[in-house]
């Protein structure tokens, strides 16, 4: 069965610094791959995705992530932190029999100091 | 503006009652979930629909029951609640191609 694994529960950065999120997936096939934030109180808002290709995917907000089949990784990147990016982060892949179901990981909670 | 409206936004319940929660979408979507989400564990599908009249269980369905009458609409149902469920639910629509578009949230305790 497919799953995420966000080994990070919680990461602290300085603003200004740059970030990396981890995110490992269990998946037969070549996945389809999600970030998602979600904000104190909100929803969840989709940062990128990867389908197939250029394995280098850039999102909104700053965001890129790199997929490496090698290593089944899905890491999240930004060069430069703003106070607004604290919020959870949450990597996704698709489910198994299609209809475009999600299986989340458990998140990493993002602090930044100013 | 367009999107994914749940009521209510808090409940709070006591054993063994019961309650619907309601998710309307304005997007013209077909498929519609119902997700969990309870704190180390990420998001967790409970139900989920591919159009209207059609519901299918997803990975936590135990306990809940889910209806989509209308397209716009899609009902999630405690018989009889448990303080297992106590949780924060969240609707989304949408495809993987398109995006999902997430509801703001029902946070629902149960005592």
């Amino acid at each position: 069965a497919q799953s995420v694994t966000q080994p990070d529960i919680h990461i602290t950065v300085s603003e200004g610094a740059s970030l990396e999120l981890r995110c490992n997936y269990s998946y037969g096939a070549t996945p389809y791959l999600f970030w998602y934030v979600q904000s104190p109180g909100q929803g969840l808002q989709l940062l990128l995705k990867y389908f197939s290709g250029d394995t280098l995917v850039q999102g909104i907000k700053g965001f890129e992530a790199e997929f490496k089949r090698s290593q089944s990784s899905f890491n999240l990147r930004k060069p430069s932190v703003h106070w607004s990016d604290a919020a959870e982060y949450f990597c996704a892949v698709e489910g198994s029999g299609g209809y475009n179901k999600l299986i989340f990981g458990a998140g990493t909670r993002l602090a930044v100091h100013p | 503006n367009a999107g994914v409206t749940q009521t209510p936004k808090f409940r709070v319940l006591k054993t063994g009652q019961s309650m619907t929660l309601l998710c309307a979408q304005d997007m013209n979507h077909e498929y519609m979930y119902w997700y969990r989400q309870d704190p180390g564990m990420g998001l967790r599908l409970i139900h989920y629909s591919v159009g209207e009249g059609t519901t299918a269980k997803g990975e936590v369905p135990d306990g809940y029951n889910v209806s989509r009458l209308k397209k716009q609409n899609f009902l999630l149902g405690l018989e009889s609640a448990a303080p297992s469920q106590t949780s924060v639910y969240f609707c989304a629509t949408g495809t993987n191609n398109y995006g999902y578009t997430f509801g703001s949230g029902t946070r629902l305790t149960v005592v």
